[in-house]
């Protein structure tokens, strides 16, 4: 069966600390992938997609995310977290039908 | 730039009830999808819609549920006799390009 994984529930980081949020994908066939974030109060908003090509894909505010076939893995990056990076992320896998969500991984910095 | 929006914010209703939730899709959008998030849960695909006709459903779309375009802009899922459990937030979402847009969310509360 289709299922998207994410390991963590609640990272805490103090800002300017190095963020990797895991996501793991069990998957048939063409893997399209994706993370979106969900402020407090707001909506999904996307950050970053993969479909096929290079699998380093850079997203915006600085995210990126890395593809990693052999490892079923695509966990998502940022450098120097910020506070206002406070959030829920969320990792997806689907094509054009329906996207399975993982349970998502709230992100606390600390200012 | 254009945006998926939903009306109302947020509904309230008394068990047993039955609730339209509505959607107002990017206009030259194709794929229109529900979702919800019970509190504290995951996001789970409801059902996708294309060409007028339900391509896709999970399993807790029963009859309880039905969705529908009356015109050319709107998209509404209809909860009928609604139970406690289906207080949640409720997304609807619509695709380009295999990126799905997500609207802001209805937060339904069955009292």
């Amino acid at each position: 069966a289709q299922s998207v994984s994410q390991h963590n529930h609640h990272v805490i980081l103090s800002e300017a600390a190095s963020l990797e949020l895991g996501c793991n994908y069990s998957y048939g066939g063409t893997v399209n992938l994706f993370w979106y974030v969900q402020y407090p109060g707001q909506h999904l908003q996307l950050l970053l997609k993969y479909f096929s090509g290079d699998p380093l894909v850079k997203g915006i505010k600085g995210f990126e995310a890395e593809f990693i076939k052999s490892k079923f893995s695509f966990n998502l990056r940022k450098p120097s977290v910020q506070w206002s990076d406070t959030a829920e992320y969320f990792c997806a896998g689907g094509s054009q039908g329906n996207l399975i969500f993982g349970k998502g991984t709230k992100l606390s910095v600390k200012p | 730039e254009p945006e998926v929006t939903q009306t109302p914010s947020h509904q309230v209703t008394q068990m047993g009830q039955e609730v339209i939730l509505r959607c107002v899709p990017i206009s030259n959008h194709l794929y229109f999808y529900w979702y919800r998030q019970i509190l504290g849960q995951k996001v789970e695909f409801l059902v996708s819609f294309y060409n007028n006709e339900i391509s896709e459903k999970s399993e807790i779309f029963d009859d309880q549920f039905s969705v529908e375009r009356p015109d050319g802009s709107n998209f509404t899922l209809k909860i009928r006799s609604t139970k406690l459990e289906d207080s949640a937030m409720y997304f609807c979402a619509s695709n380009a390009y295999n990126e799905q847009f997500f609207g802001p969310g209805t937060r339904l509360t069955v009292l």
